[in-house]
Parts: structure tokens; sequence; C-alpha cells
């Protein structure tokens, strides 16, 4: 079985663009769900999207935004990028179903804003 | 919103010793409790988890111990291998929510 796949694995971005990243979720799982990791506030939650719906988000402001499609698949924009968006974005799926509540975390893309 | 602490920041053990890592969360509703190891460069990976129903969980050398009353999770790794070292982090969530808050993690250093 296929693990969470994203896409592209490293991007380099200058302030004011904008980028979206991709995440294939686990053949199954209906959830995938959007992290940062930065070495000073560590991992975070951005937002969570089941049956193609937002059903979760944390604390980010509004240029963080995402969508789920009908495979499960996912993507991420942020927008106007800042240097502080400088992160690796890690996705992870599950299946969602409130039973199981194991989440699978892909390599994650790499994002510098410069 | 929950909040999760975790101690220590690191922690270097010889080859053989035991490592425990401790973790308190701030949501009593939370009743998932998941623990990652990442290496360098790598996704966090799964090791093991524990529901509000069971007080400890073990998988070989790993085991996981839940304390609801204190609000107190820890993560205890026997017979420590160097191929242990990595960075760990402790998770609480609430069922249904599919929403982690992370501790900070600890770097875990296991010399041969």
């Amino acid at each position: 079985k296929a693990g969470v796949t994203q896409t592209p694995r490293y991007l380099i971005k200058t302030r004011g663009q904008q980028v979206t990243l991709s995440c294939s979720p686990i053949s199954g799982h209906r959830s995938v769900s959007w992290y940062q990791q930065t070495p000073g506030q560590g991992l975070q939650f951005l937002f969570e999207y089941f049956s193609e719906t937002q059903r979760n988000k944390g604390n980010f402001p509004g240029r963080f935004s995402g969508r789920q499609f009908s495979n499960s698949r996912s993507e991420m924009n942020v927008s106007t990028l800042e240097l502080g968006d400088s992160a690796l974005y890690l996705c992870a799926s599950s299946f969602g179903n409130g039973v199981e509540e194991k989440l699978f975390f892909g390599s994650g893309t790499q994002l510098s804003v410069l | 919103g929950e909040n999760v602490e975790q101690h220590p920041s690191t922690l270097s053990v010889q080859e053989g010793d035991s490592a425990v890592i401790k973790c308190t969360y701030s949501d009593s509703a939370s009743n998932y409790f998941p623990w990652y190891k990442q290496e360098l460069g790598k996704r966090p990976q799964l090791i093991i988890d524990i529901r509000s129903n069971v007080g400890e969980k073990k998988d070989q050398r790993i085991a996981v111990t839940l304390n609801k009353t204190a609000k107190h999770f820890s993560l205890h790794i026997t017979e420590t291998q160097p191929e242990d070292s990595a960075v760990y982090f402790c998770a609480a969530m609430r069922t249904g929510r599919r929403a982690l808050t992370f501790g900070s993690g600890t770097r875990l250093q296991v010399q041969p």
C-alpha cells in the first residue's frame, strides 16, 4: 500500500508570490490534514478536510487555504508569501471514521521564501 | 484550545539504557495520544498510540503510559539502540476533531 505522497518535495519562491502544494492520501483514507513545521514553532495544525469539506481549522491567517477533491486528494495554497512562511509543510491522512484515528504523514514539501 | 508540554527537550543516554519522555496536556476532552519519531530530513512516523480508556500499552521495546487524572502521558524506550536516535513528538487529539496538538519535541541521542 502506497503511503502519503506530497509534491513537490522542494519549492523556492519570493515574497508576494503564491504557491500550491499537493497531497495524495493513503488509499481508502478520506481525511487529509495539513501541518506546518518550523524550528521555532514546531508542528502546528493548519486545517483538515473530509469529504471535500473543511472540518477543522487552526490559527493561521486566511492566506492559507486548501481544498479536497472527490478522490480525497488535497491541495494547499498560500497566497502573498511572507518570509515567515518558510517551513516544511506536512500532509497527513487517516480514515476519518471516528474509530481508527491513526494519522500517517507524508515526507512534506520544504518551502523556502526569499 | 489544547496545549501540550513535552520534557525534556534533549536527552542523551548510553546504548542499552532506558529513555523516558514526558508530556502533559490541558484539554480534558482529549482522548487519543500518539507518539511520532522523526529522523533528520524524514517524515514523522507513528510509533505507538494510546486511547484514554487504556492506562498502558506496550510494543516490544516501546511503551506508553497515561494518567488521565493528572493529564500526563509518557513514552518509555528500553534497551536503547543508536537507531533510536531521533526527535520524538507527543501529541493529543479529541476523537472526531482530527487535529493533533503536538508537544515541542525531544531530541534523543543514543551514544554507542
